[in-house]
């Protein structure tokens, strides 16, 4: 079975730059999560979407970032404009239910902005 | 909210056994997940418990739970080189949204 699927894998864009990150959760799971990686902060859980609907967005940092789930199997976390700080590996995450089934992670995708 | 502590880093010879440990706040956890980052990958799950469980054993791999102090730990027999990276634990619960609250991982060193 495929995994979670995120696109791009790397990301180099300058600063003030619209991106768009893409995530393709499992087959049948129900829930999808975006986080975001650094150094500093660690694993921060950015927005939580169960049946394609925001459940809590507490974790996005601010206007600038937006996620959608138009439907089951596609999810964008989008960035406007973005910033240098915004540099990070941001993975996508799914989950089958809203149990206690694990997530599964993307490989992520690894953005810079210059 | 949950908060989840690991330590940042271990370092352990080949052939002998790490352990990594995991401290939770909420007594209500009712999922806990050890999940392993290679370099340049996602999170993998390599194996979780439920709270009605104080042990779980998977080939090289033992979770211990200890519900009283709230800690949590994993146990990795024969280490070997392949196993370097870091480990996640992450703690969910029951209720209605069933937040998973992932702590900030442990660094593993396997010396050769």
């Amino acid at each position: 079975d495929a995994g979670v699927i995120q696109s791009p894998r790397h990301e180099v864009t300058e600063m003030g730059q619209e991106v768009t990150l893409r995530c393709k959760p499992i087959s049948g799971h129900n829930s999808l999560f975006w986080y975001r990686q650094t150094m500093m902060r660690g694993l921060e859980l950015l927005i939580y979407f169960n049946n394609n609907v925001p459940i809590d967005d507490s974790g996005m940092p601010e206007d600038r970032f937006s996620a959608k789930m138009p439907n089951a199997s596609f999810s964008t976390l989008k960035i406007q404009p973005s910033e240098p700080r915004d540099s990070a590996v941001y993975f996508c995450a799914s989950r089958r239910g809203t149990g206690n089934q694990p997530q599964h992670f993307g490989d992520g995708t690894r953005l810079s902005i210059l | 909210g949950e908060d989840v502590e690991q330590s940042l880093f271990l370092s352990v010879r080949e052939g002998d056994s790490s352990v990594i440990n995991c401290t939770y706040t909420d007594s209500s956890s009712t999922y806990l997940y050890w999940y392993k980052q290679e370099p340049g990958a996602g999170l993998q799950l390599l194996t979780y418990i439920f709270s009605n469980m104080d042990m779980k054993q998977d080939q090289r791999l033992t979770v211990l739970l200890n519900k009283k102090d709230k800690h949590l730990s994993l146990r990795i027999a024969d280490t070997q080189t392949g196993d370097s990276a870091i480990y996640f634990c992450a703690v969910g619960n029951s209720g209605g949204y069933q937040k998973v609250t992932f702590g900030t991982g442990t660094k593993l060193q396997v010396i050769p």
